[in-house]
């Protein structure tokens, strides 16, 4: 079974641009959660879904910071505009059921914000 | 300070010996994770333990929760080059004047085996 897919997996990007990272969860898992990653700060958890719906927000830093779930299988985090502090590793990760169960993680995206 | 620290923050050891990482953590729990990560992947879960287990083992993995001193520990024996990883604890912690928990990361230890 494949685990949590991400793309891109690296992504440059200049200062002010608009940046969609794409995320598909571990089929049947009804969690799905973003992080932000930095030596700085270590691992941010930015949103969690569960059944598709925000459950929680309150780590997203910003108002340029957003991300839906359409349906059980995808999941994108959009920044607009970027800035250099944007830059970062971001994770998905999907769980079977709920917030404090086991979590897959995928493969991260690396973000460069120049 | 964070629930979820662990320390020593680094550890530097030789193939062969044996590594403990320790976990501290604030509130109550229902259950305590590890997980690992390499560099440049996804973190990956190791083991679970829950609060009324005070030891668990898997493969080379041992680990223990005293709920009393709210700590745990990972230790990895006979350890490899290929266990050079960053080690991260992660609770369900409470989070709020409720009864609602989440999942809390430490900032992790990282451990290099020398060959």
């Amino acid at each position: 079974d494949a685990g949590v897919i991400q793309s891109p997996r690296h992504e440059v990007t200049e200062m002010g641009q608009e940046v969609t990272l794409r995320c598909k969860p571990i089929s049947g898992h009804n969690s799905l959660f973003w992080y932000r990653q930095t030596m700085m700060r270590g691992l941010e958890l930015l949103i969690y879904f569960n059944n598709n719906v925000p459950i929680d927000d309150s780590g997203m830093p910003e108002d340029r910071f957003s991300a839906k779930m359409p349906n059980a299988s995808f999941s994108t985090l959009k920044i607009q505009p970027s800035e250099p502090r944007d830059s970062a590793v971001y994770f998905c990760a999907s769980s079977l059921e709920g917030r404090t169960d086991t979590q897959y993680f995928g493969p991260g995206t690396r973000l460069t914000v120049l | 300070s964070q629930q979820g620290e662990e320390d020593p923050q680094a550890l530097s050891i030789q193939e062969g010996e044996n590594a403990t990482m320790n976990c501290s953590y604030k509130t109550s729990i229902n259950n305590l994770q590890w997980y690992r990560q390499n560099s440049g992947r996804g973190l990956v879960h190791l083991i679970l333990i829950r609060s009324n287990e005070r030891e668990k083992h898997s493969g080379r993995l041992r680990v223990t929760l005293d709920t009393s001193k709210k700590s745990s520990s990972l230790l990895i024996t006979a350890s490899r080059a290929a266990d050079t990883a960053s080690y991260f604890c992660a609770t369900d912690g409470l989070y709020n004047a409720g009864n609602n928990r989440k999942l809390i990361w430490g900032l992790g230890t990282s451990l290099a085996v020398n060959p």
